[in-house]
């Protein structure tokens, strides 16, 4: 079945150091992929999201880029803050139903000054 | 405008017991779901709901759980005999479109069973 895994954390990194999180996925056809992100004490919100190969989602300095030849979809940000502290959920959208979203186990990421 | 709405944001429940958790969606988006989220994990799909109809419940864990949509707006997730291992945060979320539209999550609700 469709899935997603997530490469485990917790992540820590100083300010201003580069942050990628893995994430590949398994699935039937062509998923839409997205990154969620929790911050503390809040609900899960869209991070930026990727519908056909080779689309790069981007938001708040945060790139990741559809790969179907590895399927994956790995999140980067060049220089992260402390404000990018925060729990990351990759997910996968199947095109035949769409209505089930397949998230991984999250990634905690602590950005230290 | 206002997000999606969850109430009670905390319920601590007597192992047994009956509890309703609510959801109010962001107005206008057809489609709602409902997922569990246990501590360390992703959220788990229990059920969507596509107006006022459950289109898909395959993820509901038992028949103890049950959800409800009645006008297509506010949904009620309903938990019957409730044991501890029902306790987890249970997160509501509305898209605008069925199909690969981007989730809008509410805060969710920490159910304890004790």
């Amino acid at each position: 079945g469709d899935s997603v895994t997530q490469m485990e954390g917790p992540v820590t990194l100083s300010e201003e150091a580069f942050l990628t999180i893995n994430c590949t996925y398994t699935a039937t056809g062509y998923p839409s992929l997205f990154w969620y992100v929790q911050y503390p004490g809040e609900g899960l919100q869209l991070l930026l999201k990727a519908t056909k190969a080779d689309d790069k989602g981007s938001n708040k300095g945060f790139e990741a880029t559809y790969r179907k030849e590895t399927t994956s979809f790995h999140l980067e940000k060049g220089s992260v803050q402390v404000s990018d502290s925060a729990v990351y959920f990759c997910a996968l959208s199947p095109t035949n139903t769409g209505n089930q979203f397949y998230f991984g186990t999250g990634t905690s990421l602590t950005v230290i000054p | 405008g206002a997000g999606v709405s969850q109430t009670p944001s905390n319920k601590v429940t007597e192992k047994g017991k009956y509890v309703e958790l609510r959801c109010d969606p962001i107005s206008g988006h057809t489609a709602l779901y409902w997922y569990r989220q246990s501590l360390g994990q992703g959220p788990e799909f229990l059920i969507y709901f596509q107006g006022t109809g459950a289109a898909d419940d395959s993820g509901l864990p038992n028949d103890r759980f049950f959800a409800v949509r009645p006008e297509g707006s506010v949904s009620t997730l309903k938990i019957q005999r409730t044991e501890r291992g029902d306790s987890a945060v249970y997160l509501c979320a509305s898209s605008l479109f069925p199909t690969n539209s981007p989730l809008h999550f509410g805060n969710g609700t920490r159910l304890t069973v004790t």
